[in-house]
């Protein structure tokens, strides 16, 4: 059962544009969100989180923005570059819980085209 | 400070076999936690060590198995390989619960 979703398998966006990626969870019990980028024959890096206290967190262009009555997230770039050109996972866990297990979803491709 | 480290990087084995991989966790993070990458099923967790002790374990069967050693250094282990477990075996380590986890590459396992 696939808790985290990503619908959108890929998205094309032109340089300078913004990229908007969403994510919808069904785990009511999910309070901590995270976004990681991955680029082919790498690990998924780190690339900003939300606490299900807050509704937005901003670090430089990117902007996660979290709706808990939709269960619904999604990850702003403004503006993109074709860097940003990779494999975005949502992820999502209990923060309360001990340890460390993350539901991702299956990702988006994003390419931003010049 | 260097980053998680994996080996091996690639790996062919035949059903039937099994297979041990290795990860170094970022210096001084007691938390590993091991994921499986295919197309099909995307990132699915494993299970997760911290100091030793096995934390959280994901749905897979008893022929996925793992251990954490005194130095936080972790392997995972999958025996009677099928085809089905081709994938990509990600590792990831953080300093504690509420921490960040850190990736490494990956090892690239391939059932024949």
């Amino acid at each position: 059962d696939q808790q985290v979703k990503q619908n959108s398998p890929s998205l094309s966006v032109q340089e300078g544009r913004i990229s908007i990626l969403n994510c919808d969870y069904t785990n009511s019990m999910f309070d901590y969100f995270l976004w990681y980028k991955k680029y082919p024959a790498e690990g998924p890096t780190f690339l900003i989180s939300i606490s299900s206290i807050k509704d937005k967190n901003e670090d430089g262009r990117f902007t996660v923005f979290l709706n808990k009555s939709a269960k619904h997230l999604s990850l702003h770039i403004v503006p993109s570059q074709p860097g940003d050109s990779a494999v975005y996972f949502c992820a999502a866990k209990i923060d309360s819980n001990s340890g460390y297990a993350l539901n991702f979803g299956k990702g988006t491709s994003l390419l931003v085209t010049p | 400070k260097a980053g998680v480290t994996q080996t091996p990087r690639y790996l062919i084995k035949t059903r039937g076999q099994q297979v041990t991989l290795s990860c170094s966790p970022i210096s001084g993070h007691r938390s590993v936690s091991w994921y499986q990458q295919t197309p099909g099923q995307g990132l699915q967790f494993l299970f997760e060590y911290f100091s030793e002790t096995q934390r959280n374990k994901g749905n897979f069967p008893g022929r996925f198995s793992g251990r954490q050693f005194s130095n936080s250094r972790s392997e995972m282990n999958v025996s009677t390989l099928e085809l089905g477990d081709s994938a990509l075996y990600l590792c990831a380590s953080g300093r504690a619960q509420k921490e960040t986890q850190y990736f490494g590459p990956g090892t690239r396992l391939l059932v024949l």
